[in-house]
């Protein structure tokens, strides 16, 4: 079957860093998602990784490696407003996303 | 719209009721996906409309869901005879190329949560 796991929840501090790890087992890969999803909100995109290695935008950066089916999501700099749920989703060979059940980043001042 | 727009915002509707749940997605967008999302999960698929067509329902999870998108913008889920096990948030997303072998990123109303009880 296919599989996306991810922490449930995670804390962290203001101004840290945080890197939150997906793994997935699926069939086929045709690119990974990052979305952040705020309480009673829609999930909004934040990155899409389909080769390997890190990309950096802004405060968020995401890596990927398909040979480990590993991915993470690394916030630096955190701010209040981080505190989110964020999900990890795989396109699969058929074209169809599998999402995680996502991590809830809770930030402490 | 600025937006995918989806209403209503909250529905309770009574075991063995119908219920239909309204998606505006964002103009011009080609690809309109509906998911549900229970708490503390991420969003599972349920059906994907290219404009006007229904290529995919494979996710509808049993035959009183019915989703339609008549003239290719504005879509809607109803759900016949609700159970318990439909309470869920109901969340549309659309993006604006119509080739979902092209990944691109989706853009998410804010859902409606729908509870039976």
């Amino acid at each position: 079957g296919q599989n996306i796991d991810q922490p449930t929840e995670m804390t962290a501090t203001e101004g840290a860093i945080v890197q939150i790890n997906c793994t997935y087992q699926t069939s086929g890969f045709n690119g990974l998602f990052w979305y952040q999803q705020h309480a009673g909100e829609a999930p909004t995109f934040l990155s899409y990784n389909v080769l390997d290695g890190l990309e950096e935008k802004g405060r968020f950066s995401s890596f990927l490696s398909r040979s480990k089916g590993y991915s993470y999501l690394l916030l630096k700099e955190l701010q209040m407003k981080d505190s989110a749920s964020y999900l990890c989703a795989v396109m699969d060979s058929n074209y169809q996303l599998i999402w995680g059940a996502g991590t809830k980043l809770i930030i402490k001042p | 719209g600025a937006g995918v727009s989806q209403s209503p915002r909250y529905k309770v509707a009574k075991r063995g009721q119908d219920v239909a749940l309204r998606c505006d997605p964002i103009s011009g967008h080609v690809s309109l996906f509906w998911y549900q999302q229970a708490l503390g999960q991420g969003p599972e698929f349920l059906t994907y409309f290219q404009n006007e067509a229904q290529l995919d329902k494979s996710g509808l999870p049993s035959d009183r869901f019915f989703a339609e998108r008549p003239e290719g913008s504005v879509s809607t889920l109803k759900i016949q005879r609700t159970q318990q096990e439909d309470s869920a948030v109901y969340l549309c997303a659309s993006s604006l190329g119509g080739d979902r072998g092209r990944p691109e990123k989706l853009f998410f109303g804010s859902g409606t949560q729908l509870s039976v009880l």
